[in-house]
Order: C-alpha cells, then structure tokens, then sequence
C-alpha cells in the first residue's frame, strides 16, 4: 500500500499572499489529520475530518481552513500568510474507527518571507 | 485540557547501550490512548506503538519495549542495545477517548547515537 502523500513538499510564499496544501491519505482510510510543526511549539493539531466532515479543530485562527473530498483526499489553506506560519505542515490518515493510530505523511514545508 | 510531558530535551548515548525515554501525560478521561513516534532527520514521524487505557501489560518488539504505568501516568519507552539508526527524535502523544481524535503530543526527545 502506498503512504500519505502530501505535494507539494515545499513551498516559498510572501506574506498576504495565501497557500493550499494538499493530503492523499493511505488508501481505505478515511480520516485524515493536520498537525502545524515548529521549533517554538512543537507538533499542534489544526484540524481533522473524517468523510468530508470536520470532527475537530484545534486551536488556530480562522485563516487555517481545510476540507476533505470524497476520495478522503484533503487540502488545508491558510490565507493572508504571517511570517510565523513558516513551519513543516503534517498531514495523516487513519482507518475507519475512531482511535486508530494515525500514520504521517513526509510533510509540506512552507516558509513565508 | 491534555498535557505530555517528556522531560528530557536531548539525550546522548554510545552505541550498544541501553536507554530510556521519559514520557508522562495528564488527562481527565478514563479512557485514552498512548502512542510513540519516531522523526528521523528525513521528517516523516513513524508510528511505533499504540496503547488503550485499559491495557497496563508492557510491550516488546524486537530491541523496544515499553513501560505504561496508569498509576504514574507514565508510558516509558526502553531502547536496548542502542544502533546509530536509532538517532532520531522521539514523541510519545495521547488521544482521549470522549471523541477527541486528535493527538497532543509531548515536546519530544532528540536521541543521538554515537558510534
């Protein structure tokens, strides 16, 4: 089977400008997953859906969206980009249940100058 | 609110040791799950072990083994005759169990492995 795939793997954007990022989740699974990475604040939870649906969101503003499709695919956006969005942005995917383990893919890492 | 705590920043080994990792959370759900991640310097976090609540019995696989010990709120990861391929950075995450799905992760060990 293949992993999560996320494109693109990097990205250099300005600030104001906006970004979408895109997850493929292992194949069956349903739920997928982002996590924010940085050096300050370790691994954070954006947000997760489960068949288009977001079940959970975590503590981010309103500039960090997402949505899933109904191949499971997912893409998460952040617009009007600030500097300290800079991070490694994580995407996982999980089978069908609730509390499975979660598997990672490579990441997408985005630098805002 | 869920908190992991893993105390130690940095550790340095010399091959063939053993070592441990340092894991301990708080949460007010009676039901969770624990869980081991490994980042290698490639970036991609690798699952290495799920836990429930419910289950205390520790766990081996090959050189890995794990402590999980409710009544210290600790799930304490054991590295046996340490390689250099175990260089990598460690965290131990928990997922409540009221429909949270969400990992909260610990801040994570760098392990380094010198020959």
């Amino acid at each position: 089977k293949a992993g999560v795939t996320q494109t693109p793997r990097y990205l250099i954007k300005t600030r104001g400008q906006q970004v979408t990022l895109s997850c493929s989740p292992i194949s069956g699974h349903r739920s997928v997953s982002w996590y924010q990475q940085t050096p300050g604040q370790g691994l954070q939870f954006l947000f997760e859906y489960f068949s288009e649906t977001q079940r959970n969101k975590g503590n981010f503003p309103g500039r960090f969206s997402g949505r899933q499709f109904s191949n499971s695919r997912s893409e998460m956006n952040v617009s009007t980009l600030e500097l300290g969005d800079s991070a490694l942005y994580l995407c996982a995917s999980s089978a069908a249940g609730t509390y499975n383990e979660q598997f990672f893919g490579p990441g997408t890492r985005l630098t805002v100058l | 609110a869920q908190k992991v705590t893993q105390a130690q920043t940095e550790i340095s080994v010399v091959e063939k040791e053993d070592v441990t990792l340092d894991c301990v959370y708080e949460t007010r759900d009676t039901t969770y799950y624990l869980f081991w991640y490994k980042q290698p310097p490639s970036g991609e976090l690798v699952f290495l072990i799920r836990r429930n609540s419910f289950d205390e019995q520790n766990e081996i696989s090959g050189r890995y083994s794990w402590n999980f010990q409710k009544s210290t709120s600790s799930f304490n990861f054991t590295i046996t005759a340490s390689q250099v391929v175990d260089s990598a950075v460690y965290f131990c995450a928990l997922m409540g169990g009221a429909g949270s799905y969400q990992l909260t992760f610990g801040k994570g060990t760098k392990l380094s492995v010198i020959p």
